[in-house]
């Protein structure tokens, strides 16, 4: 596709329940990023994928948070357990330079 | 985690006004971004700024990378009713190895009055 994609749009999880979040990069990107937005902040960085290869994961909040890009395109963000503190929107971004194109995000709401 | 300071924290004007935001930081970035974000949406990106001093436009939009490194500012001419949003600056540092993480500023919500 033309942007970056994310599914699904919206997800609701009772806590302690696991999910996972999908992100259809740009075609052709090399990097992948996953932030994390909280309700009236701007994004902060959760962990970076260059190819396949997770080359920084310092943001992650806890272990129970794991993301994965087997094969260098599509990735997938999971989180065990889930907190309501792990409500949120998550963003994913690609990128062939110093520019990050954002997806629609996933809006979070563990209840 | 670290935001860098935007300010103001939101903004009400009249269509046809111009518009001012800045960003500032304690630490030097070797790339300024600004974003728009609409409620429900990603943030999309409107002008990238890469060298100290370099001033750019993209028609209604002129941001400047200032000369400290430190800070940068993004200002709108004749405001319309579309401008309604979230802006966020965001930079890039060359530092430690990680010039791929994004740092935001919390956002300027605009609001602009017919």
């Amino acid at each position: 596709g033309a942007g970056v994609s994310q599914s699904p749009r919206y997800k609701v999880a009772k806590r302690g329940q696991d999910v996972a979040l999908r992100c259809d990069p740009i075609s052709g990107h090399v990097s992948l990023f996953w932030y994390q937005q909280a309700l009236g902040q701007g994004p902060e960085f959760l962990t970076y994928f260059q190819n396949e290869a997770q080359l920084d994961k310092s943001g992650l909040p806890s272990d129970r948070f794991f993301a994965e890009r087997p094969e260098g395109s599509v990735s997938t963000l999971k989180i065990q357990r889930t907190q309501q503190e792990d409500s949120a929107v998550y963003l994913c971004a690609s990128s062939s330079s110093r520019e990050q194109f954002f997806g629609p995000g996933t809006r979070l709401t563990v209840l | 985690g670290q935001q860098l300071n935007q300010s103001p924290q939101s903004m009400f004007i009249q269509e046809g006004e111009d518009v001012s935001m800045n960003c500032t930081s304690s630490s030097i970035f070797n790339t300024w971004l600004w974003y728009k974000q609409d409620p429900g949406e990603g943030p999309v990106l409107l002008i990238a700024l890469y060298k100290a001093g370099e001033l750019t436009s993209n028609g209604r939009l002129t941001a400047q990378f200032g000369i400290t490194r430190k800070d940068s500012f993004l200002n709108i001419s004749a405001s319309i009713p579309s401008d309604v949003g979230i802006y966020f600056c965001a930079g890039l540092r060359n530092s430690g190895g990680s010039n791929y993480k994004l740092t935001f500023g919390k956002g300027t919500l605009l609001t602009v009055n017919p």
